[in-house]
Protein backbone atom coordinates (compact mmCIF):
# COMPACT_ATOMS: atom_id res chain seq x y z
CA UNK A 1 0.00 0.00 0.00
CA UNK A 2 1.21 3.58 -0.75
CA UNK A 3 1.45 6.23 1.90
CA UNK A 4 2.57 9.72 2.19
CA UNK A 5 3.74 11.05 5.49
CA UNK A 6 4.25 14.42 6.07
CA UNK A 7 5.94 14.61 10.08
CA UNK A 8 5.45 18.05 10.63
CA UNK A 9 1.98 19.71 11.22
CA UNK A 10 3.24 23.08 12.56
CA UNK A 11 6.13 24.88 11.03
CA UNK A 12 7.05 28.64 11.82
CA UNK A 13 10.13 30.54 9.97
CA UNK A 14 11.09 33.74 10.11
CA UNK A 15 10.65 35.85 7.15
CA UNK A 16 13.60 35.53 4.94
CA UNK A 17 15.25 32.14 6.04
CA UNK A 18 15.35 28.85 4.61
CA UNK A 19 12.34 26.92 4.80
CA UNK A 20 12.15 23.00 4.00
CA UNK A 21 8.68 20.99 4.63
CA UNK A 22 9.54 17.05 4.76
CA UNK A 23 7.61 14.16 2.46
CA UNK A 24 8.40 10.45 3.14
CA UNK A 25 6.57 8.68 1.20
CA UNK A 26 5.97 4.33 1.19
CA UNK A 27 5.57 2.79 -2.49
CA UNK A 28 7.27 -0.56 -3.90
CA UNK A 29 7.14 0.98 -8.07
CA UNK A 30 8.22 3.95 -9.72
CA UNK A 31 6.13 7.30 -8.25
CA UNK A 32 5.08 10.67 -9.17
CA UNK A 33 5.33 13.02 -6.55
CA UNK A 34 3.60 16.78 -6.05
CA UNK A 35 3.50 18.96 -3.77
CA UNK A 36 -0.17 20.96 -3.55
CA UNK A 37 -0.57 23.88 -1.62
CA UNK A 38 -3.67 26.06 -0.05
CA UNK A 39 -3.54 29.20 0.97
CA UNK A 40 -5.98 30.94 3.40
CA UNK A 41 -9.81 30.79 1.88
CA UNK A 42 -8.33 29.48 -1.70
CA UNK A 43 -8.91 26.03 -3.58
CA UNK A 44 -6.01 23.61 -3.22
CA UNK A 45 -3.80 23.84 -6.00
CA UNK A 46 -0.76 22.45 -7.46
CA UNK A 47 2.77 23.62 -6.47
CA UNK A 48 5.13 21.46 -8.25
CA UNK A 49 5.99 18.07 -9.86
CA UNK A 50 8.99 16.18 -9.84
CA UNK A 51 8.94 15.25 -13.47
CA UNK A 52 8.75 18.90 -14.11
CA UNK A 53 12.16 19.24 -11.88
CA UNK A 54 10.69 23.32 -11.90
CA UNK A 55 11.28 25.99 -8.93
CA UNK A 56 7.79 27.64 -9.08
CA UNK A 57 7.55 30.52 -6.40
CA UNK A 58 11.33 29.73 -5.58
CA UNK A 59 10.25 26.19 -4.23
CA UNK A 60 12.36 23.30 -5.25
CA UNK A 61 11.69 19.68 -4.25
CA UNK A 62 14.32 16.75 -5.31
CA UNK A 63 12.85 12.94 -5.44
CA UNK A 64 15.49 11.25 -3.67
CA UNK A 65 14.50 7.25 -4.02
CA UNK A 66 17.35 6.22 -2.00
CA UNK A 67 15.97 7.87 1.06
CA UNK A 68 12.09 8.01 -0.06
CA UNK A 69 11.76 11.60 0.22
CA UNK A 70 10.69 14.50 -1.55
CA UNK A 71 11.42 17.46 0.63
CA UNK A 72 10.14 20.90 -0.42
CA UNK A 73 12.83 24.07 0.02
CA UNK A 74 12.94 27.70 -0.53
CA UNK A 75 15.89 29.30 0.67
CA UNK A 76 14.21 32.40 1.58
CA UNK A 77 10.98 32.42 2.75
CA UNK A 78 8.20 35.22 1.99
CA UNK A 79 5.19 35.96 4.31
CA UNK A 80 3.09 35.35 1.42
CA UNK A 81 4.31 31.54 1.45
CA UNK A 82 2.18 31.35 4.55
CA UNK A 83 -0.27 28.04 3.86
CA UNK A 84 -0.88 24.43 3.59
CA UNK A 85 1.12 22.25 2.13
CA UNK A 86 0.34 18.72 0.85
CA UNK A 87 2.79 16.30 -0.31
CA UNK A 88 1.26 13.75 -2.79
CA UNK A 89 1.68 10.43 -4.66
CA UNK A 90 0.57 9.28 -7.97
CA UNK A 91 1.49 5.65 -8.45
CA UNK A 92 2.67 4.02 -12.19
CA UNK A 93 -0.20 1.88 -11.94
CA UNK A 94 -3.11 3.55 -10.85
CA UNK A 95 -1.78 6.41 -12.82
CA UNK A 96 -5.25 8.37 -11.48
CA UNK A 97 -5.48 8.08 -7.53
CA UNK A 98 -3.65 10.61 -5.49
CA UNK A 99 -2.60 9.77 -1.87
CA UNK A 100 -2.14 12.92 0.31
CA UNK A 101 0.26 13.47 3.26
CA UNK A 102 -1.59 15.26 6.65
CA UNK A 103 -0.02 18.06 5.41
CA UNK A 104 2.18 20.43 6.86
CA UNK A 105 1.22 24.42 7.98
CA UNK A 106 3.63 26.92 7.13
CA UNK A 107 3.55 30.26 9.06
CA UNK A 108 6.08 32.82 7.88
CA UNK A 109 6.63 35.58 10.62
CA UNK A 110 7.27 38.83 9.50
CA UNK B 1 -16.70 26.89 -16.99
CA UNK B 2 -13.32 28.65 -16.26
CA UNK B 3 -12.99 26.01 -13.25
CA UNK B 4 -14.48 23.72 -10.94
CA UNK B 5 -17.56 24.27 -9.61
CA UNK B 6 -19.06 23.02 -6.28
CA UNK B 7 -22.12 23.26 -5.15
CA UNK B 8 -23.43 24.25 -2.42
CA UNK B 9 -20.17 25.67 -0.66
CA UNK B 10 -21.45 24.61 2.51
CA UNK B 11 -24.51 22.08 3.67
CA UNK B 12 -25.52 21.47 7.22
CA UNK B 13 -27.73 18.70 7.64
CA UNK B 14 -29.33 16.22 10.18
CA UNK B 15 -28.18 13.25 11.18
CA UNK B 16 -30.15 10.47 9.08
CA UNK B 17 -30.86 12.97 6.50
CA UNK B 18 -29.98 12.57 2.59
CA UNK B 19 -27.74 14.54 0.96
CA UNK B 20 -26.79 15.64 -2.41
CA UNK B 21 -23.46 17.19 -3.88
CA UNK B 22 -22.73 18.87 -7.09
CA UNK B 23 -19.77 19.06 -8.99
CA UNK B 24 -19.52 21.14 -12.29
CA UNK B 25 -15.85 19.88 -14.13
CA UNK B 26 -14.02 22.06 -16.48
CA UNK B 27 -15.82 21.69 -19.94
CA UNK B 28 -14.15 19.34 -21.59
CA UNK B 29 -12.21 17.09 -18.79
CA UNK B 30 -13.33 13.68 -19.27
CA UNK B 31 -12.13 12.27 -15.73
CA UNK B 32 -13.41 13.66 -12.85
CA UNK B 33 -12.31 12.75 -8.96
CA UNK B 34 -14.29 12.85 -5.63
CA UNK B 35 -11.84 13.27 -2.16
CA UNK B 36 -12.82 13.73 0.91
CA UNK B 37 -11.03 15.73 3.49
CA UNK B 38 -11.52 15.61 7.29
CA UNK B 39 -10.22 17.80 9.73
CA UNK B 40 -6.97 17.27 10.35
CA UNK B 41 -6.34 15.10 7.42
CA UNK B 42 -5.22 15.09 3.66
CA UNK B 43 -7.54 14.50 1.19
CA UNK B 44 -8.78 10.99 0.66
CA UNK B 45 -9.92 9.17 -3.03
CA UNK B 46 -13.49 8.28 -2.90
CA UNK B 47 -14.44 7.81 -6.62
CA UNK B 48 -12.89 8.20 -10.05
CA UNK B 49 -15.27 8.79 -13.44
CA UNK B 50 -13.87 8.39 -16.88
CA UNK B 51 -16.66 9.69 -19.02
CA UNK B 52 -20.00 8.59 -17.38
CA UNK B 53 -18.37 5.39 -15.65
CA UNK B 54 -17.01 5.10 -11.99
CA UNK B 55 -13.57 3.69 -13.36
CA UNK B 56 -12.68 3.20 -9.81
CA UNK B 57 -15.11 3.59 -6.54
CA UNK B 58 -12.81 1.83 -4.25
CA UNK B 59 -12.73 4.84 -1.76
CA UNK B 60 -16.65 4.91 -1.30
CA UNK B 61 -16.66 4.35 2.68
CA UNK B 62 -19.93 2.20 2.13
CA UNK B 63 -23.14 1.38 0.78
CA UNK B 64 -24.92 4.76 1.88
CA UNK B 65 -22.16 6.75 -0.83
CA UNK B 66 -22.85 6.88 -4.09
CA UNK B 67 -21.73 8.79 -7.45
CA UNK B 68 -23.09 9.44 -10.75
CA UNK B 69 -21.95 11.12 -13.84
CA UNK B 70 -24.95 10.58 -16.51
CA UNK B 71 -23.95 12.67 -19.05
CA UNK B 72 -19.90 12.27 -18.73
CA UNK B 73 -19.99 16.06 -17.54
CA UNK B 74 -21.77 17.20 -14.04
CA UNK B 75 -21.47 14.74 -11.16
CA UNK B 76 -23.57 14.49 -7.90
CA UNK B 77 -22.25 12.92 -4.74
CA UNK B 78 -25.10 11.49 -2.50
CA UNK B 79 -24.88 10.36 0.51
CA UNK B 80 -28.33 8.43 2.67
CA UNK B 81 -28.72 8.47 6.25
CA UNK B 82 -26.23 10.90 7.20
CA UNK B 83 -23.90 10.57 10.21
CA UNK B 84 -22.07 12.83 12.05
CA UNK B 85 -18.51 11.10 10.85
CA UNK B 86 -19.90 12.15 7.62
CA UNK B 87 -19.11 15.66 8.61
CA UNK B 88 -16.11 16.88 5.92
CA UNK B 89 -15.13 18.80 3.27
CA UNK B 90 -15.81 17.26 -0.02
CA UNK B 91 -13.87 17.60 -2.86
CA UNK B 92 -14.01 17.25 -6.66
CA UNK B 93 -10.75 17.64 -9.06
CA UNK B 94 -11.19 17.14 -12.63
CA UNK B 95 -7.95 16.56 -15.61
CA UNK B 96 -8.24 16.31 -19.09
CA UNK B 97 -7.69 12.68 -19.19
CA UNK B 98 -6.19 10.24 -16.88
CA UNK B 99 -2.72 9.48 -17.21
CA UNK B 100 0.73 10.77 -16.30
CA UNK B 101 2.38 13.72 -17.50
CA UNK B 102 1.81 17.63 -17.39
CA UNK B 103 -1.29 17.23 -19.11
CA UNK B 104 -3.10 15.35 -16.44
CA UNK B 105 -2.89 17.14 -13.96
CA UNK B 106 -5.88 17.94 -11.93
CA UNK B 107 -7.72 21.10 -11.20
CA UNK B 108 -9.90 21.21 -7.73
CA UNK B 109 -13.27 23.32 -7.01
CA UNK B 110 -13.51 24.89 -3.69
CA UNK B 111 -14.58 22.20 -1.99
CA UNK B 112 -18.21 21.59 -0.24
CA UNK B 113 -18.41 21.73 3.44
CA UNK B 114 -20.95 19.14 4.74
CA UNK B 115 -21.86 19.45 8.64
CA UNK B 116 -23.84 16.77 10.40
CA UNK B 117 -25.48 17.58 13.04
Amino acid sequence: AQRVTQPEKLLSVFKGAPVELKCNYSYSGSPELFWYVQYSRQRLQLLLRHISRESIKGFTADLNKGETSFHLKKPFAQEEDSAMYYCALRSGGSNYKLTFGKGTLLTVNP
Amino acid sequence: GAGVSQTPSNKVTEKGKYVELRCDPISGHTALYWYRQSLGQGPEFLIYFQGTGAADDSGLPNDRFFAVRPEGSVSTLKIQRTERGDSAVYLCASSLSAGTGVNYGYTFGSGTRLTVV
